[in-house]
């Protein structure tokens, strides 16, 4: 069976820290890693990671994958309150058609 | 560019009711799914539409869920009857085709069971 599993699965900071979440995965026919931020109900995509070693950056969020170790980190520096939200990690399999397998999220929580 | 709609954003029934969400998805968008959110947990997908038909719906507990997307454009998801363990955020996602690789999600459904 498919597997996605993120730690932790809570962190709480202060204002300004430099955080790093954790994904890994066991699945059968990879095929993308993908970042989400979820504040209220609707999950907004970050980033998509397909090849290992190449970071991907958006202002302050970075992310990287390692296809071999099975595993992908996304990085936040400078942290706001704004960043406050769950972070979903999903993977990309394709079993026929091509689906989004999730893990349980890292609720991250900015102290000011 | 609108983004995906759902309806109604939140519903309370009772156990053995019945109740039905409704998604319209980006326009253009072929594919669409149905996800469900239990607390504490990512979404887990429970079936996917390519245009009006089904690709997958292995997740789905067939007994008592049932999909549709006649016209290949928006797409209702069925529950009856309801139990208490259905109490979840069912979220709508499209996606422009069917590699999936960056879906975007709809405001979800919160359903409460009681």
């Amino acid at each position: 069976e498919d597997k996605v599993v993120q730690s932790p699965l809570s962190l709480v900071v202060h204002e300004g820290d430099t955080v790093t979440l954790n994904c890994s995965y066991e699945v059968t026919n990879f095929r993308s890693l993908l970042w989400y931020k979820q504040e209220k109900k609707a999950p907004t995509f970050l980033f998509m990671l397909t090849s290992s070693g190449i970071e991907k950056k958006s202002g302050r969020l970075s992310s990287i994958l390692d296809k071999k170790e099975l595993f992908s980190i996304l990085n936040i520096t400078a942290t706001q309150t704004g960043d406050s939200a769950v972070y979903l990690c999903a993977v990309g399999v394709k079993v026929g058609a091509q689906k989004l397998v999730f893990g349980q999220g890292t609720r991250l929580t900015i102290n000011p | 560019e609108a983004g995906v709609a759902q309806s109604p954003r939140y519903k309370i029934i009772e156990k053995r009711q019945s109740v039905a969400f409704w998604c319209n998805p980006i326009s253009g968008h072929a594919t669409l799914y149905w996800y469900q959110q239990i607390l504490g947990q990512g979404p887990k997908l429970l079936i996917q539409f390519q245009n009006n038909g089904v690709v997958d719906d292995s997740q789905l507990p067939k007994d008592r869920f049932s999909a549709e997307r006649l016209k290949g454009v928006d797409s209702t998801l069925k529950i009856q009857p309801a139990k208490l363990e259905d109490s979840a955020v069912y979220l709508c996602a499209s996606s422009l085709d069917r590699t999936g690789a960056e879906q975007f999600f709809g405001p979800g459904t919160r359903l409460t069971v009681l």
